[in-house]
């Protein structure tokens, strides 16, 4: 079966310091994956998607930025953290044999002070 | 552009009862799929029941099932029995139907709490 894990579960990060938050998937290959964050009180948000190693497409324009070095490893970036960044991340799978179902990892609650 | 919406930001059910928490969304699409997450508190997305459009018939699993009324463009979700363990943050979602890496587009979420 697949697995999909998050880390780290939780990050507290000085305004201008780097970001690096690892996603991986277990159990299937050549998976689409995806970054979603949650702000306070709110729905997702689509931050970044991949259809294949090193194929990024980013959906909202910001200072964060993502990587597939490999195929079922997902990478959210930053150089400098704004307080705004603040929020719980989540990445997601989904293959075709699932109808493109995206499955969600535990997420990492990400504070900028 | 797509969107979700959940008018109801909280709703609250007795131990054993009913409850059926209400979605509607705007597509001008034809095809596409809808979704229930539920978001306990450990933050974890997990996925409830998924709608392809195209089939007539509501899905359901187990005690959750779902009101899909394409014309309407609603896509409600009934918890039959509920239990302590319902008790979440309930999303609903859309996602195109073309395409593989189609995103998808989450309402606000509705607080379902149990109460024994």
């Amino acid at each position: 079966s697949q697995t999909i894990h998050q880390w780290p579960a939780t990050l507290v990060q000085p305004v201008g310091s780097p970001l690096s938050l690892e996603c991986t998937v277990e159990g299937t290959s050549n998976p689409n994956l995806y970054w979603y964050r949650q702000a306070a009180g709110r729905g997702l948000q689509l931050l970044f998607y991949s259809v294949g190693i090193g194929q990024i497409s980013s959906e909202v324009p910001q200072n964060l930025s993502a990587s597939r070095p490999q195929d079922r490893q997902f990478i959210l970036s930053s150089k400098k953290l704004l307080l705004s960044d603040s929020g719980f991340y989540l990445c997601a799978w989904s293959v075709g044999s699932s109808g493109y179902t995206q499955y969600f990892g535990p997420g990492t609650r990400l504070t900028v002070l | 552009a797509q969107t979700v919406t959940q008018s109801q930001p909280e709703m609250s059910v007795q131990e054993a009862e009913t409850v059926t928490l209400s979605c509607t969304y705007d597509t001008s699409e034809s095809d596409y799929y809808l979704f229930w997450y539920k978001q306990p508190p450990s933050r974890q997305m997990i996925l409830v029941i998924r709608q392809e459009a195209y089939k007539q018939q509501n899905a359901t699993e187990n005690r959750f099932s779902v009101n899909f009324q394409k014309a309407a463009k609603s896509f409600s979700l009934k918890i039959s029995d509920s239990q302590l363990g319902d008790a979440a943050m309930y999303f609903c979602a859309y996602r195109r139907a073309q395409g593989g890496s189609e995103k998808l587009v989450f309402g606000k979420g509705t607080k379902l709490t149990v109460n024994p």
